[in-house]
């Protein structure tokens, strides 16, 4: 056990329709990461946040959004889905910081998402 | 971030060490080199990480060469449950003005124990 919670850990919907990914970092964490992972794609790195602000933007869909609230917990939201959003979605989080340790960073189990 | 360069995949017999090569040829003197782990669509997992010097850990162990333009991680004695997606990662564990510490994922080397 990472000590990253997702939630939900299955979702099935409907093209057109939009979706909260919920992650809760490890105790004491300030940074979370979401990655997508696709079928026929390696780990694709989207969006990374410290102590709330956004801090790196990678292959993020304008249709993509994220926030990290005042209790470190991070939501993903995708909307206006399509069948080619149907992946494997993962948080990730580490202190962060200028410290080097403590900087490793744990992932949780992931957030299927199926669009149909 | 530098780039890394591992096989494709690599078959190791069970119960026999498994020695997963990686090439980091442009590493920069701040980055470490990092392990991850998949297991079939579970969530990346942590192995090792280290800067220059030789690292051990309950999981694994890593040599880095003197130049550090490569590296091996080795799985002393591999079970059927280490049959994964291996990822070496190089990566300024840091946040500074120029790097925010993410990881970044190549294709990584798929590892079959076989019985």
């Amino acid at each position: 056990d990472s000590g990253v919670t997702q939630t939900p850990k299955h979702l099935i919907t409907a093209t057109g329709q939009r979706v909260t990914l919920r992650c809760s970092p490890r105790s004491g964490d300030l940074s979370v990461y979401w990655y997508q992972q696709s079928l026929d794609q390696g780990l694709q790195f989207l969006i990374q946040y410290y102590n709330g602000e956004e801090r790196a933007k990678g292959n993020i869909l304008e249709r993509f959004s994220a926030q990290q609230f005042p209790d470190l917990h991070s939501e993903l939201n995708l909307s206006s889905l399509e069948l080619g959003d149907s992946a494997l979605y993962f948080c990730a989080s580490s202190v962060g910081g200028r410290s080097l340790s403590g900087n490793t960073i744990y992932f949780g189990e992931g957030s299927w998402l199926t669009v149909v | 971030d530098a780039k890394t360069t591992q096989p494709t995949s690599m078959d190791c017999a069970e119960g026999r060490a498994a020695n997963l090569p990686c090439n980091h040829s442009t590493i920069s003197g701040n980055e470490y080199v990092y392990w991850y782990r998949q297991i079939h669509s579970q969530g990346p997992q942590y192995i090792i990480h280290g800067l220059k010097n030789n690292e051990t850990n309950e999981m694994a162990s890593l040599i880095i060469t003197e130049d550090r333009k490569s590296s091996t991680l080795i799985l002393p004695h591999a079970t059927l449950r280490d049959t994964a997606v291996y990822y070496c990662i190089v990566r300024v564990p840091y946040l500074g003005s120029s790097n925010t510490g993410k990881l970044i994922f190549g294709q990584g080397t798929t590892l079959q124990v076989k019985p």
